[in-house]
């Protein structure tokens, strides 16, 4: 298996650029995450899917990000209108839900904003 | 609601020395519990995981880690540090069952290893 997948690795973009993460999940596995990482605020969930259905958004920063699941092998998480702020680690990770196998990161994308 | 704790943000130890990176935890349900290990610019990777089988849970790259529920802890260790051990450390709770879980996270311990 290639594991969980995320494009790209690195984004760099303007202030009030539309920025568009990808993730495909592991094949099976029915429960998808997307964490920020930042050296002032650590890990951070920002939401999590089960099944293709939003479960908990309650850690998503504010109106300017969205993320969606299509399907069980695709994810996007979107910023629009980015800001500096926004600069970090995205992480997506997926999981078998409730089988206690713990998640399986990507690579991540670092996404700056200047 | 679950948490996790990890005592001290940083420890630093000399090559071949004991490593011990402290995590306690508080579920209000018996608990799944991990270890996450992070490298420089790379995701966190599974170190092992306690699910109620045994207490004493053995890892990759010589980490183990023990439950004790009497304690509420998890702490990890390794009886000789090595180099490539540097990295950051995070302990990771869940509750056990259930079609909709997430993973409450520490906020991580980094390792230093000193030559």
């Amino acid at each position: 298996d290639a594991g969980v997948i995320q494009s790209p690795r690195h984004e760099v973009t303007e202030m009030g650029q539309e920025v568009t993460l990808r993730c495909k999940p592991i094949s099976g596995h029915n429960s998808l995450f997307w964490y920020r990482q930042t050296m002032m605020r650590g890990l951070e969930l920002l939401i999590y899917f089960n099944n293709n259905v939003p479960i908990d958004d309650s850690g998503m920063p504010e109106d300017r990000f969205s993320a969606k699941m299509p399907n069980a092998s695709f994810s996007t998480l979107k910023i629009q209108p980015s800001e500096p702020r926004d600069s970090a680690v995205y992480f997506c990770a997926s999981s078998l839900a409730g089988t206690g196998h713990g998640y399986t990161f990507g690579s991540g994308t670092r996404l700056t904003v200047v | 609601a679950q948490s996790v704790t990890q005592l001290g943000s940083h420890v630093s130890v000399s090559e071949g020395a004991l490593v011990l990176l402290r995590c306690n935890y508080s579920s209000s349900v018996p608990p799944y519990l991990f270890w996450y290990v992070q490298y420089p610019n790379q995701g966190l990777q599974l170190l092992l995981k306690y699910t109620s089988a045994a207490t004493l849970v053995k890892g990759i790259n010589g980490f183990e880690a023990e439950f004790k529920k009497s304690e509420t802890s998890f702490h990890l260790t390794k009886p000789s540090a090595h180099m490539s051990d540097a990295a950051e450390y995070f302990c990771a709770v869940s509750d056990s069952g259930g079609s909709n879980y997430k993973l409450t996270f520490g906020k991580g311990t980094l390792l230093t290893v000193n030559p």
